[in-house]
């Protein structure tokens, strides 16, 4: 039972390139977040779907597009690298229905990402 | 609006002594709130949640909190710490439909 699985672990990019980021979950839950930790701000939500189909902006969307490819998947692209975006990105899975966080959210081990 | 605020960066304690890790919240109703922990290069795992039953909530590892209303407040505590408990933790408020994450506590036990 892997849970939520993302790759890369680790990436280094030049500003301006561009770059995938990939997350898999095998638990069947509805619900898919991108979230990245900077130092001393906790976790900011970049993107959500809440299911297959749909995807919406969180707190920080400047920058960054997403794709939730089928019920398994939910990718995260930058598409022209900034120095800024130099962080630790976690993709997260739950259950939720209904708009309730009553369920937990599961999360993947983290892609850290420097921008040079 | 909600938020929270995790009231120390950084707690050290010994090992077999009690924890306390401070969380103040701020919601506009009756908020469900969260604990969740992260261990050193690995994503977060929930410790405990509260969604308006029992204010004293019991989560894994021997950890709890208790909601106060009257004090916006929602401690983490736990009456025996162990090296294991060594990471950092996260008080979480949920509102607007998201979640809002604070800004972290890390737990040094010293041996």
């Amino acid at each position: 039972n892997a849970g939520v699985t993302q790759t890369p672990k680790f990436q280094v990019l030049k500003t301006g390139q561009s770059m995938t980021l990939q997350c898999a979950q095998d638990m069947n839950h509805n619900s898919m977040y991108w979230y990245r930790q900077d130092p001393g701000m906790g976790l900011r939500l970049i993107y959500y779907s809440a299911s297959e189909g749909t995807t919406d902006k969180g707190e920080v969307p400047n920058g960054y597009n997403v794709s939730r490819l089928n019920k398994r998947e939910f990718s995260l692209r930058l598409e022209s690298a900034a120095p800024s975006q130099t962080s630790v990105y976690f993709c997260a899975s739950s259950e939720r229905t209904g708009g309730t966080y009553n369920s937990p959210l599961h999360f993947g081990n983290g892609t850290r990402l420097t921008v040079t | 609006a909600q938020s929270v605020t995790q009231l120390d960066s950084h707690v050290s304690v010994s090992e077999g002594t009690p924890v306390l890790l401070r969380c103040n919240y701020s919601s506009s109703y009756s908020p469900s709130l969260f604990w969740y922990v992260q261990h050193p290069n690995k994503g977060l795992q929930l410790l405990l949640k509260y969604t308006s039953a029992a204010t004293l909530v019991k989560g894994i590892n021997g950890f709890e909190a208790e909601f106060k209303k009257s004090e916006t407040s929602f401690h983490l505590t736990k009456p025996s710490a162990h090296m294991s408990d060594a990471a950092e933790y996260f008080c979480v408020v949920y509102g607007a439909n998201n979640l809002f994450f604070g800004t972290g506590t890390r737990l040094t036990v010293i041996p």
